[in-house]
């Protein structure tokens, strides 16, 4: 079946350091979206990318996917501690219906 | 609005109990979803469904029944809970399927099977 992974599993960072986490799927993907998950909270959707090479920003995070459609990206710039959580991404295998592959997360710490 | 409502919102199991987990929506989704959370594993889809009266499996459906007799309402069952089982249960909802709607999450439901 169709596989998400993502890395950095964990990453620890100064405030105003920046951060990437990277999302691979072992499949074409139809769409990816991302999600942020605060510590004991529930995800909430950030964005979907659905073209090729798509780049969206969101004030310091960009999201880009990738020209094949197998990998995605986000970027924070200058992290704040408003940033820690855990990120997702969750793609969609192209002729999929219903239904999201949720990645691994990458886990964010910030520290003053 | 309250979004998606999941009770209870912990719960201790003996081995061999049997549970419900309750989910309820109030923004007229068609999809809902169940998933569980286990460290390192990300989220993964237990049973959906896609409307009103309709179930499926998802990729890890062994132990669990659900049923979606109400538009607004998942309820997930585990007939004979296992330590396995322990874990954080969120039910998601879209508006439509197709992997291309934002999901809305509850606030999830830690189950501890001892």
């Amino acid at each position: 079946g169709q596989q998400v992974m993502q890395i950095p599993q964990y990453q620890h960072v100064q405030e105003g350091e920046d951060f990437t986490t990277y999302c691979n799927s072992s499949t074409t993907l139809s769409n990816i979206q991302w999600y942020k998950q605060r510590p004991g909270g529930h995800p909430v959707f950030l964005i979907q990318l659905v073209k090729s090479g798509e780049v969206k920003k969101q004030k310091r995070l960009t999201f880009q996917f990738g020209e094949a459609k197998k990998n995605s990206s986000l970027h924070i710039t200058a992290t704040q501690t408003t940033d820690v959580g855990t990120y997702f991404c969750a793609g969609r295998g192209a002729g999929t219906a219903s239904k999201l592959t949720f990645g691994t997360g990458t886990r964010l710490q910030v520290t003053l | 609005n309250a979004g998606v409502t999941q009770t209870p919102k912990f719960r201790v199991l003996k081995t061999g109990q049997s549970m419900t987990l309750l989910c309820a929506q109030d923004m007229n989704h068609e999809y809902m979803y169940w998933y569980r959370q286990d460290p390192g594993m990300g989220l993964r889809l237990i049973h959906y469904s896609v409307g009103e009266g309709t179930t499926a499996k998802g990729e890890v459906p062994d132990g669990y029944n659900v049923s979606r007799l109400k538009k607004q309402n998942f309820l997930l069952g585990l007939e004979s809970a296992a330590p396995s089982q322990t874990s954080v249960y969120f039910c998601a909802s879209s508006l439509w399927g197709g992997g291309n709607q934002p999901q809305h999450f509850g606030d999830g439901t830690r189950l501890s099977i001892l």
